[in-house]
């Protein structure tokens, strides 16, 4: 069975700290993407990656950057994590094209700034 | 550019009546469409799509969708309610983007399912 896995389900941070949130997938697919979800809003998406070491902003990317050194994993940084940051993390990843296979995603990240 | 609506933000159906979850879509091409469901504190799972095959789509669960071009609809149906259909569904479109197809989603539509 496919997986995106997503390092922790629950984390609470300190405003300023700065904050890795991790995912992980098995398929070797080539695309990832990060997106946060937040009531009444959706799904937001912050930064996706089409390669190794190729990434692109999505439509929110302020306050965060992302990392991709190898094709399975793809990392969201909050380079110093502020309160309206708190949300639903969402990784998903896909072959191209997305129009035919779609996305899989993981189970999400519940992050807290306090 | 693309978008899709989701005209519901909340439905609430009693256990064994039908469901209708509805969706209209902008595209200026052909657009491939989905469902995606997810339950309290998990990740989005794919309940069915549409990639410009047949018009009347059937995925998991009993669930099923009816791509109608003149209406720009993708309106999601079960015959019958379950309880464990309770969850929040999101309807996407695609997107032509750069160097490929991105998807974006719909804000949601939360089911209840009563007893």
């Amino acid at each position: 069975d496919v997986k995106v896995t997503q390092s922790s389900r629950y984390l609470v941070k300190r405003t300023g700290e700065k904050v890795f949130l991790e995912c992980v997938q098995d398929m070797d697919h080539e695309n990832m993407f990060w997106y946060r979800q937040d009531p009444g809003l959706g799904l937001r998406l912050i930064y996706f990656s089409y390669d190794v070491k190729m990434k692109e902003k999505g439509d929110i990317p302020e306050g965060y950057s992302v990392s991709r050194e190898k094709k399975e994993r793809f990392s969201l940084i909050l380079e110093s994590a502020s309160t309206n940051q708190t949300s639903m993390y969402l990784c998903a990843s896909s072959l191209p094209p997305y129009r035919e296979w779609g996305y899989t995603f993981g189970s999400g990240t519940r992050l807290t700034v306090v | 550019a693309q978008s899709v609506t989701q005209l519901d933000s909340h439905v609430s159906v009693s256990e064994g009546t039908p469901v209708l979850l509805r969706c209209n879509y902008s595209s200026s091409y052909s657009p491939s469409l989905f469902w995606y469901v997810q339950h309290p504190n998990k990740g989005l799972q794919l309940l069915l799509k549409y990639t410009s095959a047949a018009t009347l789509v059937k995925g998991i669960n009993g669930f099923e969708a009816e791509f109608k071009k003149s209406e720009t609809s993708f309106h999601l149906t079960k015959p019958s309610a379950h309880m464990s259909d309770a969850a929040e569904y999101f309807c996407v479109v695609s997107r032509i983007y750069n160097q490929g197809g991105k998807l974006i989603f719909g804000q949601g539509t939360e089911l209840s399912v009563k007893p």
